[in-house]
């Protein structure tokens, strides 16, 4: 499985943007980068995904190194409720290999 | 959208019992998947159903087992408890295919004494 490195943890203040890195030197150039949040003791959720090109919605903003081999997970004006465990996933688009390979994930701390 | 539901949400057990934890997917979906997630650690992949037969099986032994019915709800069965299974049980749920998200229950929380 390609794998993904994050800072461990970072901190930001509130109402400021954040710059999630996550570098994945090994992606193939199937693999779709996903990113995750897990709030404390909650089921992971879905922020946002890309292949190739930058993509918004309306949690975030993903940008796509031109090599591929890094991204950023943008937070444009972090609030209280974006503190959470963040992690940067490869997703193949291989049939029957499906699974989301979790690392430790990069811990946010949003300082008031 | 109706999300992903899981039951219960706690559960103790003993060791060497055999639980049953349940699962509802997200309407429209056509996948189920299931993690176990330790405190303090990421979660790790036990098993994927698609169209009701197992797709992709993470590194879990066979006491590990499942079921996703024809309305694409879904079981975790362990069997033969241990201590080492204490964990939030995930399920979720998607799309095949690697250009969509998956939505993930809130977990079931096992104990085992």
């Amino acid at each position: 499985d390609a794998k993904t490195t994050q800072p461990n943890s970072m901190e930001s203040n509130e109402e400021e943007p954040v710059h999630l890195p996550c570098n994945h030197s090994t992606i193939s150039g199937t693999d779709y980068i996903h990113w995750y949040r897990q709030l404390p003791s909650q089921g992971p959720e879905y922020v946002i995904h890309g292949l190739t090109s930058n993509v918004n919605n309306r949690m975030a903003s993903l940008a796509i190194a031109e090599d591929r081999k890094s991204s950023t997970l943008i937070l444009h004006r972090a609030t209280l409720r974006d503190a959470a465990v963040y992690y940067c996933i490869l997703r193949d688009v291989d049939f029957g290999n499906e699974k989301l390979t979790f690392g430790t994930g990069t811990r946010l701390t949003i300082i008031p | 959208e109706t999300g992903v539901t899981q039951s219960p949400t706690h559960l103790i057990k003993t060791r060497g019992q055999q639980v049953t934890l349940r699962c509802s997917s997200q309407s429209g979906h056509n996948t189920v998947s299931w993690y176990q997630q330790a405190l303090g650690q990421g979660p790790q992949f036990i098993f994927q159903y698609y169209r009701e037969e197992e797709n992709g099986r993470g590194n879990f032994p066979p006491r590990f087992s499942g079921l996703q019915f024809p309305n694409y709800s879904s079981e975790l069965n362990v069997n033969a408890l241990e201590l080492d299974d204490s964990a939030l049980y995930l399920c979720a749920s998607s799309l095949v295919g690697a250009d969509y998200g998956y939505t993930f229950g809130s977990g079931t929380r096992l104990t085992v004494v």
